[in-house]
């Protein structure tokens, strides 16, 4: 089975902090994605990742960086949090190809004081 | 640009037959998914229908693709007190597997 793992579930920061957010996939998928879901607007694509060290930005990358140095790890930066991030972070893997499903994490829910 | 809608809220009795609906603007969509989200989780795909097909069935759930009304639609069987999540359809258009969501329907089911 497909395991997407997310470092935290729950997540509290300050305003002006820096805030990592990690992201393993354990199936040598070559895509990964980080969407924010937000109440009444589904899920949004911040940034995604095709290859080791490659991004592209999605439909809301302000206010976000990515890095994706090995394979399995793909990680979102918020270098300084603000309160309108507070949101669910949901990380997902998939295979090339628009045919191979995404498989997602469970989410981090980031709460910005 | 895409754009995919679905609306808000189903609620349900058990044993009754729900369906979620899902319009999108893209006509060049190739892939279209379901995917189910309990409280708490992350996303669990339940199934998705290529562009050239009508209708996939699988088990109780019966999706129905109109390409030419650009409109999708989840048919669950014998809806079940475990079935209670929220619904995201989504579309895929080409290589590359960027999805666009829409914004889910929470399917509420009543004992």
């Amino acid at each position: 089975d497909v395991k997407v793992t997310q470092s935290s579930r729950y997540l509290v920061k300050r305003t002006g902090e820096k805030v990592f957010l990690e992201c393993v996939q354990d199936m040598d998928h070559e895509n990964m994605f980080w969407y924010r879901q937000d109440p009444g607007l589904g899920l949004r694509l911040i940034y995604f990742s095709y290859d080791v060290k490659m991004k592209e930005k999605g439909d809301i990358p302000e206010g976000y960086s990515v890095s994706r140095e090995k394979k399995e790890r793909f990680s979102l930066i918020l270098e300084s949090a603000s309160t309108n991030q507070t949101s669910m972070y949901l990380c997902a893997s998939s295979l090339s190809g628009a045919r191979d499903t995404q498989y997602f994490g469970p989410g981090t829910r980031l709460t910005v004081l | 640009g895409e754009d995919v809608e679905q609306s808000l809220f189903l609620s349900v009795r058990e044993g009754d037959s729900s369906v979620i609906n899902c319009t999108y603007t893209d006509s060049s969509s190739t892939y279209l998914y379901w995917y189910k989200q309990e409280p708490g989780a992350g996303l669990q795909l339940l199934t998705y229908i290529f562009s050239n097909m009508d209708m996939k069935q699988d088990q109780r759930l019966t999706v129905l693709l109109n390409k030419k009304d650009k409109h999708l639609s989840l048919r669950i069987a014998d809806t079940q007190t475990g079935d209670s999540a929220i619904y995201f359809c989504a579309e895929s258009i080409t290589a590359g597997n960027m999805l666009t969501f829409g914004g889910g329907t929470r399917l509420m089911v009543k004992p």
